[in-house]
């Protein structure tokens, strides 16, 4: 089955500095790759998805993210960090015929003024 | 466009009692997935309605059950309250052709038993 890995329950960085957020994922076929984030007591927001097509995507507020094959990777990162970016990451992945998304336990970030 | 809709927004419950929580999915989405997400964790899969049937069904006892309307609105039901099913119960609607690779998100509705 499908799983997702985020490396980092918690993280900080200072306003303005780089964000990157890890996430590892397995599975045995290729898989759709999502990044969530979630404000406090909120539903989940997309802010970007891989579905096969550029490695490299680009999502909103200024994210982005690359699958990396050969790392089984799908790091999120934002070079510059704003104090609005502070809130819960999930990381989650999904496999075509499995309606079952897996979602990682979450990276909290913290962004210090 | 509202978007996905849940109601309620906050709901409390005694140990062993039932609750209905709803979703209303997002314009032109046929399918509705369920997902329970306690404190601190990431959100786990409870199952998803197509066709007013459920098509999948994750790791939870037959006491959360579903349904899905004509309408494609769904309601998530559970039985007998457990402490542990305290959580953010989050809705998803994804729409035709894109199932895998689209869903949308309510804002949740928090369920505390005690």
């Amino acid at each position: 089955a499908q799983s997702v890995t985020q490396l980092g329950s918690h993280v900080s960085v200072s306003e303005g500095a780089l964000v990157l957020l890890r996430c590892n994922y397995s599975s045995s076929v290729p898989p759709y790759l999502f990044w969530y984030v979630q404000y406090p007591n909120q539903g989940l927001q997309l802010l970007l998805k891989y579905t096969s097509a550029a490695t490299l995507v680009k999502g909103i507020n200024g994210f982005e993210a690359e699958f990396k094959k050969s790392e089984t990777s799908f790091h999120l990162t934002k070079p510059s960090a704003h104090m609005s970016d502070a809130a819960e990451y999930f990381c989650a992945v999904r496999i075509y015929n499995n309606n079952d998304m897996r979602f990682g336990a979450g990276t909290r970030l913290t962004v210090k003024p | 466009d509202a978007g996905v809709t849940q109601s309620p927004t906050h709901l409390i419950k005694t140990r062993g009692q039932q609750v209905t929580l709803r979703c209303s999915p997002k314009s032109g989405h046929d399918t509705v997935s369920w997902y329970q997400q306690a404190l601190g964790q990431g959100p786990q899969f409870i199952f998803q309605y197509y066709e007013e049937e459920e098509r999948q069904r994750g790791n939870f006892p037959d006491r959360f059950s579903g349904h899905q309307f004509p309408n494609y609105s769904s309601e998530l039901n559970v039985n007998a309250l457990l402490l542990g099913d305290s959580a953010l119960y989050l809705c998803a609607s994804s729409p035709p052709e894109q199932l895998y690779t689209e869903a949308f998100f309510g804002q949740g509705t928090r369920l505390t038993v005690v």
